[in-house]
């Protein structure tokens, strides 16, 4: 079974600081994934990865980094945070053999910025 | 711009059956996603539809109109345990997935 594993499942930060939230992928999964999940609107991508030191800019990247040293792990940055950085942030994977491969998602790391 | 609607919420009976629609508007299509999320966890893969028709599998069917951009999830004989949001994405021209902001289905005993 396709692992992915997020580092908090809860967070509490104060605006300003710098937040990390790792995901790390046992499968070997070429494709990482960063999203936020808000009540009422889709999943929205904020930063993706094809391969290790590779990243994408996706719909929502201001206010966001990643980084991605290994293969297996796909690190988001909020420099600064901002309380309208108060969300859930779903992790994913996906194999990265076709184009229409299945993202595999983590539980979750639900933020909140005070 | 793209979109993606699906209903906001849903209730239905234990041991009924229920039809969620998701209609789409995007640029290119290469296949529409249904995903099952449980209330705090993560999104856990259901069916993939890229051709026209029902794809069944198990109490979960999936049905997909490419010409009306219409698709729907079919949940037969519902258990207390498929109380969850189901989200629909389509798979964009760039192979970019689009989400819908998902529908929450209540079962009731």
């Amino acid at each position: 079974d396709v692992k992915v594993t997020q580092s908090s499942r809860y967070l509490v930060k104060r605006t300003g600081e710098k937040v990390f939230l790792e995901c790390v992928q046992d499968m070997d999964h070429e494709n990482m994934f960063w999203y936020r999940q808000d009540p009422g609107l889709g999943l929205r991508l904020i930063y993706f990865s094809y391969d290790v030191k590779m990243k994408e800019k996706g719909d929502i990247p201001e206010g966001y980094s990643v980084s991605r040293e290994k293969k297996e792990r796909f690190s988001l940055i909020l420099e600064s945070a901002s309380t309208n950085q108060t969300s859930m942030y779903l992790c994913a994977s996906s194999p990265g053999t076709s184009d229409t491969d299945t993202q595999y998602f983590g539980p979750g790391t639900r933020l909140t910025v005070l | 711009g793209q979109n993606i609607d699906q209903p906001t919420e849903m209730t239905a009976t234990e041991g009924a059956i229920v039809q969620i629609n998701c209609t789409y508007q995007t640029s290119g299509f290469n296949g529409l996603f249904w995903y099952q999320q449980h209330a705090g966890e993560a999104p856990t893969f259901l069916s993939y539809n890229v051709l026209d028709g029902l794809e069944e599998k198990g109490r979960f069917s999936s049905f997909l109109s490419r010409s009306k951009g219409y698709s729907y999830l079919l949940l037969k004989e519902l258990q207390m345990k498929d109380s969850a949001s189901y989200l629909c994405a389509v798979l964009d021209s760039n192979y970019q997935l689009i989400w819908g902001a998902g529908t929450k289905l209540i079962i009731k005993p």
